[in-house]
């Protein structure tokens, strides 16, 4: 699986955008892109995940650049209860001797602040 | 529907005991795997599992054995505990591939060696 790079830390103002940045220059052509965050020991909860296009659900929107080599995760209004970890991770989809694995990076550690 | 359930959730156990954690999920889900978390560190992947009767290993796999005799249960089990294996473990399950939900985590086992 492609590595991915993520600043160790970001601080963001409630109520304004979030916009969390990964580097995936190594990704290859059928692997996707991963969001997933932790909040203070629970266990991790998906955000949302991508190939190509842009995406966007209830949590948030995935953009990934044309190359695919970075991807921006935004949380479009930052609340207190958004201060988590934030994993970026890449991953192969069925039908590779990598199907299933989920390697996590440390992440970045967001403080939304009042 | 439950989810994904790991039992226990804290357990102390003395150098060189052998114990098995737990994980359980009613979602008919493909794929479960294990990971374990160390303070201030992501989480690392110890093995994995595409389908019954499939498992393999991850990045951490020494100390730790799995099987997977149905879908719905995967059980990690420490053969000998040391010290090093103080940490938080969680379990994970998704379809294969995951589709729009992505992977569903446990809330964790917290174990101590002495």
């Amino acid at each position: 699986d492609a590595k991915t790079t993520q600043p160790p830390s970001m601080d963001c103002a409630e109520g304004r955008a979030a916009n969390l940045p990964c580097n995936h220059s190594t990704i290859s052509g059928n692997e996707y892109v991963y969001w997933y965050r932790q909040i203070h020991s629970q266990g991790p909860q998906y955000i949302i995940h991508g190939l190509k296009n842009n995406e966007t659900n209830e949590m948030a929107s995935l953009i990934i650049t044309e190359d695919r080599k970075s991807s921006t995760l935004i949380l479009p209004h930052a609340t207190l209860r958004d201060t988590a970890v934030y994993y970026c991770i890449v991953r192969v989809h069925h039908g590779s001797s990598n199907t299933g694995k989920l390697i996590f990076g440390q992440g970045t550690t967001l403080q939304v602040k009042p | 529907n439950a989810g994904v359930t790991q039992t226990p959730k804290f357990q102390v156990l003395k150098t060189g005991q052998s114990m098995t954690l737990q994980c359980a999920q009613d979602m008919n889900h493909e794929y479960m795997s294990w990971y374990r978390q160390d303070p201030g560190m992501g989480l690392r992947l110890i093995h994995y599992s595409v389908g019954a009767g499939i498992t393999d290993q991850g990045e951490v796999p020494n100390g730790y054995n799995v099987s997977r005799s149905t879908t719905e249960d995967f059980p990690l089990r420490l053969l000998s505990a040391a010290p090093s294996q103080t940490s938080v473990y969680f379990c994970a399950s998704s379809y294969e591939p995951p589709g729009r939900a992505g992977y569903t985590f446990g809330s964790g086992t917290r174990l101590t060696v002495v």
